[in-house]
């Protein structure tokens, strides 16, 4: 059972425009969600987290909005950049557990000039 | 600071051969583990570490030990290497603390293939 789910393997948008990625949880006990982005042939590098009792986060053109009702998170991009083109993963954690992520599948981005 | 680094970079594997994976970070993290990534796939946690002595099994352990005597290393090895471990392997640290104590510091991959 696939307790974090990225439904959307592939994403393309314009350059400029709003992109957003969404994920969905099954575990209504994770305390904390994050997204990590990974380019080819490098390890991933985190990007921007969100705690389980805020709704909204946002850092520079990233920003997190958490539905903990839907049991889902999205990340929105804005202006998107073709350096924005990755692969975005969803992850989520226990505070008890801190460090141990569950991760979604991905999602590929790519940004065209 | 060179973060977490993660030795080979790439390594092929005769079926029944093992190796050790290596893994040493310089932030002074307690926790640290490992992740095995396939095509198409996310990242599954293998085994992982909150402290120096300590060690537990993650969602898909077999076929693998850890061990962690210090609080910088934490190798990976593959007992009896089959094709079903090829995979691209991640090694990450982070606090167990603090503030962003949730964010994992990742190595940059080691690609291993067994034939």
């Amino acid at each position: 059972d696939q307790q974090v789910k990225q439904n959307s393997p592939s994403l393309s948008v314009q350059e400029g425009r709003i992109s957003i990625l969404n994920c969905d949880y099954t575990n209504s006990m994770f305390d904390y969600f994050l997204w990590y982005k990974k380019y080819p042939a490098e390890g991933p590098t985190f990007l921007i987290s969100i705690s389980s009792i805020k709704d909204k986060n946002e850092d520079g053109r990233f920003t997190v909005f958490l539905n903990k009702s839907a049991k889902h998170l999205s990340l929105h991009i804005v202006p998107s950049q073709p350096g924005d083109s990755a692969v975005y993963f969803c992850a989520a954690g226990y505070d008890t557990n801190a460090g141990k992520s569950t991760f979604g599948d991905g999602t590929t981005l790519t940004v065209k000039p | 600071n060179a973060g977490v680094t993660q030795t080979p970079k790439f390594q092929v594997l005769k079926t029944g051969q093992s190796m050790t994976l290596q893994c040493a970070q310089d932030m002074n993290h307690e926790y640290m583990s490992w992740y095995r990534q396939d095509p198409g796939m996310g990242l599954r946690l293998i085994h992982y570490s909150v402290g120096a002595g300590i060690t537990d099994q993650g969602e898909v352990p077999n076929g693998y030990n850890v061990s962690r005597s210090t609080t910088e290393d934490f190798p990976l090895r593959l007992l009896s290497a089959a094709p079903s471990q090829t995979s691209v392997y991640f090694c990450a640290s982070s606090r167990l603390s603090g503030a962003d104590y949730n964010e994992q510091f990742f190595g940059p991959g080691t690609r291993l293939t067994v034939l």
